[in-house]
């Protein structure tokens, strides 16, 4: 069955520094789709990333790159230059290969990241 | 931008009571989707539609159902609250194919 697991409950990061944030997957469909996601205490979902697994590069978006390694099946989120309004709830999702037709997603646990200035 | 409503931010109830979410999203996406988010668990999918009047059952579908009676709107109903359904419910949409969902603001129910 499919399965995203994100081992850190919670992180701190001093402001300015990069920070990594753990994401493991597990699935036998050969075609599938990687997603971080941002909830800030306001309480809405924000898409970062997206990698899909045929991709040969890493994604990026701005300070935003997922550290893809198939092998492993990984899927790390990797902020560069942490900034207090990344404070939040940063969950890893994976589309749904038997359900993925709708676009279903799996998510993670979450992983709350705490910026210190 | 895409926009995806949800009718209520907080919600108190009482155990017992008949609940109506409503989500409604103005991007004509065929497919909503509903969670439910809670502390250590994640986001998990309650139900989901990929047409209208066509519902799907997620991972934790007992104690819900659904109803798509118009694209842009779908409907969570708890037919008879329990306090264990106390949670952040999210609702999301996309188009068929495209691979990222856009959800709403989410709404806090509390059953009393």
């Amino acid at each position: 069955a499919q399965k995203i697991t994100q081992t850190q409950p919670g992180m701190f990061v001093q402001e300015k520094e990069a920070v990594t944030l753990d994401c493991t997957y597990d699935t036998s469909d050969p075609s599938y789709g990687l997603f971080w996601y941002k909830q800030p205490s306001s309480g809405e979902m924000i898409f970062l990333i997206y990698q899909g697994s045929y991709d040969q590069q890493n994604a990026t978006e701005g300070r935003y790159s997922l550290n893809f390694q198939k092998a492993r099946k990984s899927a790390n989120l990797v902020i560069s230059a942490s900034q207090l309004g990344d404070s939040a709830m940063y969950f890893c999702a994976m589309r749904d290969g038997v359900r993925g037709s709708q676009g279903n997603l799996i998510f993670g646990k979450g992983t709350k990241l705490s910026v210190k200035p | 931008d895409v926009k995806v409503t949800q009718s209520s931010r907080y919600l108190v109830k009482r155990t017992g009571e008949k609940v109506f979410l409503e989500c409604v999203q103005d991007m004509d996406h065929e497919n909503m989707f509903w969670y439910r988010q809670d502390p250590g668990l994640g986001l998990r999918l309650i139900y989901f539609s990929y047409d209208v009047k066509m519902k799907e059952k997620g991972d934790i579908p007992e104690g819900y159902s659904v109803s798509r009676e118009k694209k842009e709107r779908f409907s969570l109903i708890l037919e008879s609250a329990s306090t264990n359904q106390t949670s952040m419910y999210l609702c999301a949409s996309n188009l068929q194919g495209d691979n990222e969902q856009f959800f709403g603001p989410g709404t806090r129910l509390t059953v009393l």
